[in-house]
C-alpha cells in the first residue's frame, strides 16, 4: 500500500527554527509537494522537490532524499503567522497526490 | 501564482436541498479539477478527479449520483451535493492543474452546513 507518515503535532518558539519530517512508501515517485494549511482555510503550496537536496526559499527550504524516502520541511525565524498544518504529499506513478495526515504545528511566543 | 476561485463560500441549506458549488481557475487552464472533503481536524480526503470533458473518476466509498461532478470547460468545474443531509456538512475544497507534473493550486474552500 501507499503511505505517508509525518508527525502528528509539533511545538516549537517563535524566531526559533523547526523541522518537519515526512517518510513515504508510494507506488512511484514523481515529486513531493509541501502544503501549508491555516486552521479554517485551503492549503496554500510551498514547495515541490523531484530531485534529491534542498530547495531554499526565504525562511522555508524543503530537502529531499528519494533513496531514503524522506523529505523535510525546514521553517527558519519562526513567527506566529506560521502556526498552521503542514501537508506533505507525494505525486505516485499515476499522477494521483497521496496525503500524509498533516503535522500540526504549534509557535509559542 | 495559479489562482483558483470557488463559490460559493458559505452555504447554509435545509436537509433535502440540492447545493451546487462552482470551482475556477482564474488565471490557467485547468486540465485536471480535483474535490476533496474535509471534516473538522481532519485530513483532506479526495472525493473526485475529473479531466474536462470526461466524465470524473470518483474514489472508493464517494458515492457518484449523490456528488455530481461537471467539469464542462478548462476553467470551471462544478460540484452538486443532491438531497442533501446534516451528515454532508463539511468543507469541500477544488483544487486545479495544468498537467500531471504540475502543482496542485486550491481554491478558498466551501463551508456547507446542512440543517
Amino acid at each position: 500500500g501507499q503511505n505517508i507518515d509525518q508527525p502528528t503535532e509539533m511545538t516549537a518558539t517563535e524566531g526559533a527554527i523547526v523541522q518537519i519530517n515526512c517518510t513515504y512508501q508510494t507506488s512511484g515517485f514523481n515529486g513531493l509537494f509541501w502544503y501549508q494549511q491555516h486552521a479554517g482555510e485551503a492549503p496554500t503550496f510551498l514547495s515541490y522537490n523531484v530531485l534529491d537536496g534542498l530547495e531554499e526559499k526565504g525562511r522555508f527550504s524543503s530537502f529531499l532524499s528519494r533513496s531514503k524516502g524522506y523529505s523535510y520541511l525546514l521553517l527558519k525565524e519562526l513567527q506566529m503567522k506560521d502556526s498552521a498544518s503542514y501537508l506533505c504529499a507525494v505525486l505516485d506513478s499515476n499522477y494521483q497526490l497521496i496525503w500524509g495526515a498533516g503535522t500540526k504545528l504549534i509557535i509559542k511566543p | 501564482g495559479a489562482v483558483v476561485s470557488q463559490h460559493p463560500s458559505w452555504v447554509i441549506c435545509k436537509s433535502g436541498t440540492s447545493v451546487k458549488i462552482e470551482c475556477r481557475s482564474l488565471d490557467f487552464q485547468a486540465t485536471t479539477m480535483f474535490w476533496y472533503r474535509q471534516f473538522p481536524k481532519q485530513s483532506l480526503m479526495l472525493m473526485a478527479t475529473s479531466n474536462e470533458g470526461s466524465k470524473a473518476t470518483y474514489e472508493q466509498g464517494v458515492e457518484k449520483d449523490k456528488f455530481l461532478i461537471n467539469h464542462a470547460s478548462l476553467t470551471l468545474s462544478t460540484l452538486t451535493v443532491t438531497s442533501a443531509h446534516p451528515e454532508d456538512s463539511s468543507f469541500y475544497i477544488c483544487s486545479a492543474r495544468t498537467g500531471v507534473m504540475e502543482t496542485q493550486y486550491f481554491g478558498p474552500g466551501t463551508r456547507l452546513l446542512v440543517l
